[in-house]
């Protein structure tokens, strides 16, 4: 079992580029999270899907953040424009129904200069 | 609104010393505490959990204490090493399995 994997593990990126960040869940998990992670406010939840629908995406900050889930193996987390302030380790996590907790990817930490 | 309430913010525990990190909640529908760890550049990983039915529980030099009344619970790191050095964080489950985190605890165990 690789885990759950993201990608890239690093990006640097000037402010108003398009960011796309990529997360492949462990297989057989149904429900998967996209939490950020800063210094001043820890981990945020930013939205997660269960089944592949989106079930909760009041944590997204703004319409700049968009998530999405072709199908269960597979998700994205986009940003555009992207500013300053979404520098972040972005962390992608997978569960399944009775699972004792998540798994997370090692994350993507993300500069916009 | 923070569901889960987490201190210290930092932590610093010489070697073999014993840490502690605490954890309050208001929800009683919550139904699994768990404790992560994590180490610089990777994610957090699953450390030690309880359920609500149990005050206390072991594993190694790990210990989780829960209090249900008053719905507390802490984690205890015994004889603590430099390896130990990450941030902890507690986290609460509710009933539609999602997980609630604290804000997380830097622990540095100084030789």
């Amino acid at each position: 079992d690789a885990g759950v994997i993201q990608s890239p593990r690093h990006e640097v990126t000037e402010m108003g580029q398009e960011v796309t960040l990529r997360c492949k869940p462990i297989s057989g998990h149904n429900s998967l999270f996209w939490y950020r992670q800063t210094m001043m406010r820890g981990l945020e939840l930013l939205i997660y899907f269960n089944n592949n629908v989106p079930i909760d995406d009041s944590g997204m900050p703004e319409d700049r953040f968009s998530a999405k889930m072709p199908n269960a193996s597979f998700s994205t987390l986009k940003i555009q424009p992207s500013e300053p302030r979404d520098s972040a380790v972005y962390f992608c996590a997978s569960t399944h129904s009775g699972a004792v907790g998540y798994t997370f990817g090692s994350g993507t930490r993300l500069t916009v200069v | 609104q923070q569901q889960v309430k987490q201190s210290p913010q930092s932590l610093i525990v010489q070697k073999g010393g014993i840490s502690i990190i605490n954890c309050a909640y208001e929800n009683t529908a919550f139904d699994y505490f768990p404790w992560y760890q994590q180490f610089p550049g990777k994610g957090p990983a699953l450390l030690i959990a309880i359920r609500p039915d149990v005050s206390e529980k072991k594993e190694g030099r790990f210990t989780i204490s829960f209090n249900k009344s008053a719905k507390q619970f802490s984690l205890h790191i015994m004889d603590s090493q430099p390896g130990d050095s990450a941030t902890y964080f507690c986290a609460a489950r509710d009933t539609g399995n999602q997980f609630y985190f604290g804000t997380g605890t830097s622990l540095t165990v100084i030789p």
